[in-house]
């Protein structure tokens, strides 16, 4: 069974850091491409950041491009999500989601992990 | 990249059938198969319901139906069930980007 465990979430002030990750388990996850899709409160879905199953490609909103930085560890099976310079604008539930073998869609979600930027 | 243009919301009574559309550009929803669909109830992930336009994944509702005309696609949910009371998003992938649509509400009467 897939299974996607986000941590890292919490209260960081405007220009803090935070460092996400997400525990995956059940498929091979180095063979998977990986994504964090978030969710501002009471808004709709928002692609954040994807990386290639090998971690050599990575890509990101125009929102977020410089600030956060995705990774992956293929022999512990987690995925991270460094988050810098923070901005209000920036909080919301952040989902990790596993990409679909030959098709650009997520087929599995995490339970997502709340972010808060906040003075 | 803009949102894709989903509608704020659709209802239906419980048997019928409701559409909901989203509504892009030929740089994404018309110049690619690459739509997919996604379930969400109050304090959930989503589910992915739709991908690639048309097809489901496996263990989805065969009432669950995906489609496309132009720079258009399309969710039709036959026989509405009080559990499909839920939010719905479109999203759309071109050139390593997603952009989502910003959901539509169902009620189902």
């Amino acid at each position: 069974e897939v299974q996607l465990v986000e941590s890292g979430g919490g209260l960081v002030h405007p220009g803090g850091s935070l460092r996400l990750s997400c525990a995956a388990s059940g498929f091979t996850f180095s063979t998977y491409a990986m994504s964090w899709v978030r969710q501002a409160p009471g808004k709709g879905l928002d692609w954040v950041s994807a990386i290639k199953g090998s971690g050599v490609s990575t890509y990101y909103a125009a929102s977020v491009k410089g600030r956060f930085t995705i990774s992956r560890d293929n022999s512990n099976n987690t995925l991270f999500l460094q988050m810098d310079s923070l901005r209000a604008e920036d909080t919301a539930v952040y989902y990790c989601a596993k990409g679909q073998a030959g098709a650009p869609s997520f087929g599995y979600w995490g339970q997502g992990t709340l972010v808060t930027v906040s003075s | 990249q803009s949102a894709l243009t989903q509608p704020a919301s659709v209802s239906g009574s419980p048997g019928q059938s409701i559409t909901i559309s989203c509504t892009g550009t030929s740089s994404d929803v018309g110049g690619y198969k690459y739509v997919s669909w996604y379930q969400q109830h109050p304090g959930k992930a989503p589910k992915l319901i739709i991908y690639d336009v048309s097809n489901r994944p496996s263990g989805v509702s065969n009432r669950f139906s995906g489609s496309k005309s132009g720079n258009t696609a399309s969710l039709t949910i036959s026989g509405l069930q009080a559990e499909d009371e839920a939010d719905y998003y479109c999203s759309s992938y071109t050139s390593s980007i997603w952009v989502f649509g910003g959901g539509t509400k169902l009620t189902v009467l």
